[in-house]
């Protein structure tokens, strides 16, 4: 299976930026997706094929993708940003792949 | 705006048959620029995706699941529905559906919107 490995938490003060990575070979070969969970709910999407944010998502989410990594950022970080992130891409063998997800801790 | 509800039992007993619809409301499941997926998290876990539907009946399976599931497709009744047989307690986790892609997925595989989620625990 296409393995994605994600940073099991990130820490950001409050107004700061955050940055999530999610590694993978050749990542940067794949369209990637990223998830926001909030605790007792249902992931929303956030961004999809590396940088495109969908209506109603904030200018503060950003994606890119390049090489080995893909990475998230949120900036100005706000306490409702806290959540667990996961980073999703198609493998043409094995289909959906997603990261172990990351929680983000807003200081 | 499309919505999606899952439904089916919330206990289910080991070895048996997991059987779980999600219904379509507010787009249709014949359009041909989407599919259709299930996905689960086990309790406080990460996501795992399980399978993909197109209304035309194509499927891709999850390779470690594939031998237990089935997953089908009903446009009269806009719904898609998943069964995964001999269940064990690795199976218990709260299973979503979602509408996935547009396209072909190698170019947009992304999955928006998502049901609630239903819970399903196994245990006899």
């Amino acid at each position: 299976s296409y393995e994605l490995t994600q940073p099991l938490s990130v820490s950001v003060a409050l107004g700061q930026t955050a940055r999530i990575t999610c590694g993978g070979d050749n990542i940067g070969s794949k369209n990637v997706h990223w998830y926001q969970q909030r605790p007792g709910q249902a992931p929303v999407l956030v961004i999809y094929r590396d940088m495109n944010r969908p209506s109603g998502i904030p200018e503060r989410f950003s994606g890119s993708n390049s090489g080995n990594t893909a990475t998230l950022t949120i900036s100005r970080a706000q306490a409702g940003d806290e959540a667990d992130y996961y980073c999703q891409v198609w493998d043409s063998d094995t289909g959906v792949g997603f990261g172990g997800g990351t929680k983000l801790i807003v200081l | 705006q499309l919505q999606l509800q899952e439904s089916g039992p919330g206990l289910v007993k080991p070895s048996e048959t997991l059987s779980l619809t999600c219904t379509v409301s507010g787009g249709s499941i014949s359009s041909s620029s989407y599919y259709w997926a299930w996905i689960r998290q086990p309790p406080g876990k990460g996501l795992e995706w399980i399978a993909t539907i197109y209304f035309s009946g194509n499927t891709y399976y999850n390779p470690s699941l594939n031998s237990r599931l089935t997953i089908s497709v009903d446009t009269s009744k806009n719904q898609f529905s998943l069964k995964l047989n001999s269940v064990t307690a690795a199976d218990t986790a709260v299973y979503y559906c979602a509408r996935q892609g547009l396209g072909e997925l190698s170019f947009d595989s992304r999955f928006d919107p998502w049901g609630q989620g239903t819970l399903v625990t196994v245990s006899s």
